[in-house]
């Protein structure tokens, strides 16, 4: 078990639907990051939150909304998705970096599938 | 341009031996270079972290290596099992507290029995 929690673990949605996947993580961590991998490449970072606040946004396109509620929560909005947005969906945490070079910590990530 | 090469892209060996993965960087600055496993459908996890004066570390039976003078590392596994079976990612830190990742593609273990 990871000390990351994704939520859910496989999603297939239609390119019409809104759905949301989930992140928590209970170590106290103040960033946390949404990845996106493709079948057999290194995770592309999307966004980065320091403090709850949006700090880096890789140009991501917008029918991707990310949203922290609180220092333990992190959510992916989605909407209108295209099928080339099938890919495992990565979510990590790690100490801000005043504490460290300390690595970041994943979950399992969300299988997402788009019909 | 920062980049970071692995090879081999791939490797089988038979349970119970020793393999080395090799790590190869251009990243500057230099903060610090992760080994990361990853299994099929899970997420990475981390094995080793090294900073710029660090040579070596070790975790069981995972032992990276790191020269910052060639900018280059490796990853040996002893007395590999079946579970070391991964893709096994090195990845750059350009400097402390940058959020940003430079990742290799990995190395592809195999372990038969």
């Amino acid at each position: 078990d990871t000390e990351v929690t994704q939520t859910p673990k496989h999603l297939v949605m239609g390119m019409t639907n809104k759905k949301s996947l989930k992140c928590e993580q209970h170590m106290g961590h103040r960033a946390m990051y949404w990845y996106k991998q493709k079948a057999k490449k290194p995770p592309e970072l999307m966004f980065v939150y320091s403090y709850e606040k949006l700090s880096i946004n890789e140009s991501v396109p917008s029918r991707f909304s990310p949203e922290c509620p609180n220092s333990s929560l992190l959510n992916l909005h989605l909407h209108a998705l295209q099928p080339e947005d099938s890919a495992l969906y990565l979510c990590a945490s790690r100490p801000l970096p005043g504490q460290g070079n300390q690595p970041q910590h994943f979950g399992d990530g969300t299988r997402l599938s788009i019909l | 341009k920062n980049q970071v090469e692995q090879s081999p892209q791939s490797l089988i060996i038979l349970e119970g031996k020793n393999c080395t993965l090799q790590c190869n960087y251009t990243v500057s600055p230099f903060s610090n270079l992760r080994w990361y496993k990853q299994d099929t459908g899970r997420g990475p996890v981390s094995l080793t972290i090294m900073t710029f004066s660090e040579n070596t570390k070790s975790n069981g039976r995972y032992t990276a290596t790191l020269d910052a003078d060639t900018k280059q590392s490796s990853l040996h596994i002893t007395a590999s099992q079946l579970s070391d079976s991964a893709s096994y990612i090195c990845v750059v830190s350009p400097r402390v507290g940058n959020y940003q990742l430079i990742w290799g593609a990995g190395t592809k273990l195999i372990i038969k029995p």
